[in-house]
């Protein structure tokens, strides 16, 4: 089945400096969705990308869509430590009405102030 | 509207009894999806539901687990017996189609000992 994959696994950052983390898809992608799960909480849908290198941006976080649809990025600028948390990329699996995301392993942002 | 509600918020139970996880989505999605969340497994699909109809259960560890959709308003996971490696937290999730973004609930942290 589909494996969608995300590096780093951790990434700690000074606060004020920009942090990113990658999803590659073992197939192509009609479409990829964001999450964060901030420690101890729950998975919160952050964006949807639907198009070949479609580029969305909410405030400091830049979101980006491969143009083979089969990766994707996040990037965070200038990062806060209300950014902590767990990053998640998830990929469509399935046809038609029968269709479920597989989530990426995630990667954990450490802020230190 | 009140998101995805679960109960309870956590559970503590002896290996071999029944533990029974309860969800209730937001009205008018059409989906729900039951997650189990572990630091060595991630974020895994157990089984879910399209119109209260169960579409793909492979994800279910085994017999021990099962879960039902009597209405389009509550959902069940049950564990019968429970054993000490089902520890985990479990969330519900909802989404309006097979192409929205997923609510998370709050989750269920289970810890069977």
């Amino acid at each position: 089945g589909q494996q969608v994959m995300q590096i780093p696994q951790y990434q700690h950052v000074q606060e004020g400096e920009d942090f990113t983390t990658y999803c590659n898809s073992s197939t192509t992608l009609s479409n990829i969705q964001w999450y964060k799960q901030r420690p101890g909480g729950h998975p919160v849908f952050l964006i949807q990308l639907v198009k070949s290198g479609e580029v969305k941006k909410q405030k400091r976080l830049t979101f980006q869509f491969g143009e083979a649809k089969k990766n994707s990025s996040l990037h965070i600028t200038a990062t806060q430590t209300t950014d902590v948390g767990t990053y998640f990329c998830a990929g469509p699996e399935g046809t038609g009405s029968a269709r479920q995301l597989t989530f990426g392993s995630g990667t954990q942002l450490t802020v230190l102030p | 509207d009140a998101g995805v509600i679960q109960s309870p918020r956590h559970e503590v139970t002896e290996m071999g009894q029944e533990v029974t996880l309860r969800c209730k989505p937001i009205s008018g999605h059409d989906y729900l999806f039951w997650y189990r969340q572990t630091m060595m497994r991630g974020l895994e699909l157990l089984i879910y539901f399209n119109n209260n109809v169960p579409i793909d259960d492979s994800g279910m560890p085994e017999d021990r687990f099962s879960a039902k959709m009597p209405n389009a308003s509550f959902s069940t996971l049950k564990i019968q017996p429970s054993e000490p490696r089902d520890s985990a937290v479990y969330f519900c999730a909802s989404s309006f189609n097979q192409w929205a973004g997923y609510t998370f609930g709050s989750g269920t942290r289970l810890t069977v000992v």
